[in-house]
């Protein structure tokens, strides 16, 4: 079955940059997405790469997909103590279910970051 | 734009009520809401995906006579989780697809934590 996974704690230290990674199992995903959570709050999207692209870059973060691998990565230039918070990927599988086009998402990683 | 809200925000109540959850979203038009639970330092696990003027998708394992949903408009879901029980005590978000979007990108909203006594 769809299954996405992730490490579950990075720390770095401030102005460092952080490479959160991720591995997925549907290789027809269509979209795979980062989404950050602050503390008891909901999920907010940070960016998304298309299948069809091996990089995206937006800002600090930069996102790398290895289809062939299907490995995704988030990469934070220059982390800063406000970037602290649990940052999950999640991959758009075409059919889960009788639902589709739903996101599965990994179990996220903490992101800590030292002053 | 692509705001999506939750009302309420938190939630206490006791064991045996039932309580209802609503998810708006504020600035397009929904035809898709999906309600997922959160348990502490986990990931989100799907509910149930919400068709508007549609009966609701269950996932595997999950009860639909205890967690009601009703997607009656273009901006409103509703969950309604009926005689609570403290196991149902969790962080419960929506997310709503905006049919105009081409990437049919799901938009969150903020969670609603729910603590049953």
């Amino acid at each position: 079955g769809e299954d996405v996974e992730q490490s579950l704690f990075l720390s770095v230290r401030e102005g460092d940059s952080s490479v959160i990674n991720c591995t997925y199992t549907d290789s027809s995903s269509t979209y795979l997405y980062w989404y950050k959570q602050e503390p008891g709050a909901g999920l907010q999207l940070l960016t998304y790469i298309f299948s069809n692209m091996d990089m995206k870059q937006d800002q600090r973060l930069t996102v790398l997909l290895n289809k062939k691998d299907k490995h995704l990565s988030l990469r934070i230039a220059d982390t800063q103590t406000g970037d602290s918070a649990i940052y999950f990927c999640a991959e758009k599988v075409r059919w889960v279910g009788g639902s589709q086009g739903n996101l599965i998402f990994g179990k996220g990683t903490k992101l800590s970051v030292k002053p | 734009g692509a705001v999506v809200s939750q009302h309420p925000s938190w939630v206490i109540c006791k064991s045996g009520t039932s309580v209802k959850i609503e998810c708006r979203s504020l600035d397009f038009q929904a035809t898709t809401m999906f309600w997922y639970r959160q348990f502490p330092k986990q990931s989100l696990m799907l509910m149930a995906t919400s068709n508007e003027g549609s009966k609701a998708t269950y996932e595997q394992g999950v009860e639909k006579d205890k967690f009601l949903i009703n997607h009656a408009s273009l901006t409103l879901s509703t969950l309604t989780v009926t005689s609570a029980h403290p196991e149902d005590s969790s962080f419960y978000i929506c997310s709503a697809r905006d049919r105009a979007n081409t990437r049919n990108e799901q938009f969150f909203g903020p969670g609603t934590r729910l603590t049953v006594l």
